[in-house]
């Protein structure tokens, strides 16, 4: 089964506050962790990704912070926009188990104006 | 670069028909995959393909063959479609010497 998520939760955010996403994952194993963007009717878009030996990567208004103590993930997006409502996935790839890329289950975003 | 293309867009099939989705991708990427994705639920491996002339099992991978006809193309056949078949599918290529997957479109299938 998934290792990643497993819920789609809806994140109500006004327009300009940050958001946070949150996922769970239960491999210790894994190498490696990507969030993806999804707008309706479109396909996963890269957003910014971190290796486990890391514990915070920034990019432009997204922060992905890693706690492998309690295996938690989070994207912080800041000044939301309602260009960032969709719907947001972790995923992570362990290494020794093929370089799969194993999906949770998503958190929705809503930017309310 | 049209990045990573799927046709068709919609399909409506009866059970038991055949089709096949058509993936490309202009990047010259090595790994191809296809996905499913169901209402609430993120994207599940069906199969993927390290390398032209490879292909390997995913997580669901029972009902679907795929081919990797060359490099740049990569599709996936439904022999004889059933109800639970109906989902959207994606294709990705991966980056060489990366793990950034990058996705397609999708196909919106219905099985009736």
């Amino acid at each position: 089964g998934e290792s990643v998520g497993l819920h789609l939760p809806t994140l109500s955010v006004q327009e300009g506050d940050n958001s946070i996403i949150n996922c769970a994952y239960s491999n210790s194993a894994s190498d490696y962790f990507i969030w993806y963007k999804q707008e309706s009717g479109k396909g996963p878009q890269f957003i910014i990704d971190i290796r486990s030996n890391m514990d915070k990567r920034q990019g432009q208004r997204v922060t992905v912070l890693l706690n492998k103590t309690v295996k938690h993930l989070s994207l912080q997006i800041a000044a939301t926009q309602p260009g960032d409502s969709a719907v947001y996935f972790c995923a992570e790839i362990i290494r020794a188990a093929g370089n799969k890329l194993t999906f949770g289950g998503g958190t929705r975003v809503l930017v309310k104006p | 670069n049209a990045g990573v293309t799927q046709t068709p867009k919609f399909q409506v099939l009866k059970t038991g028909q055949s089709m096949t989705l058509q993936c490309a991708q202009d990047m010259n990427h090595n790994s191809m995959y296809w996905y499913r994705q169901d209402p609430g639920m993120g994207l599940r491996l069906i199969y993927y393909s390290a390398s032209e002339g490879t292909t390997d099992k995913g997580e669901v991978p029972n009902g679907y063959n795929v081919s990797r006809l060359n490099k740049r193309e990569f599709s996936l056949r439904l022999e004889s479609a059933a109800p639970s078949q109906t989902s959207v599918y994606f294709c990705a290529s991966r980056v060489t010497g990366t793990d950034t997957q990058y996705f397609g479109p999708g196909t919106r299938l219905t099985v009736l």
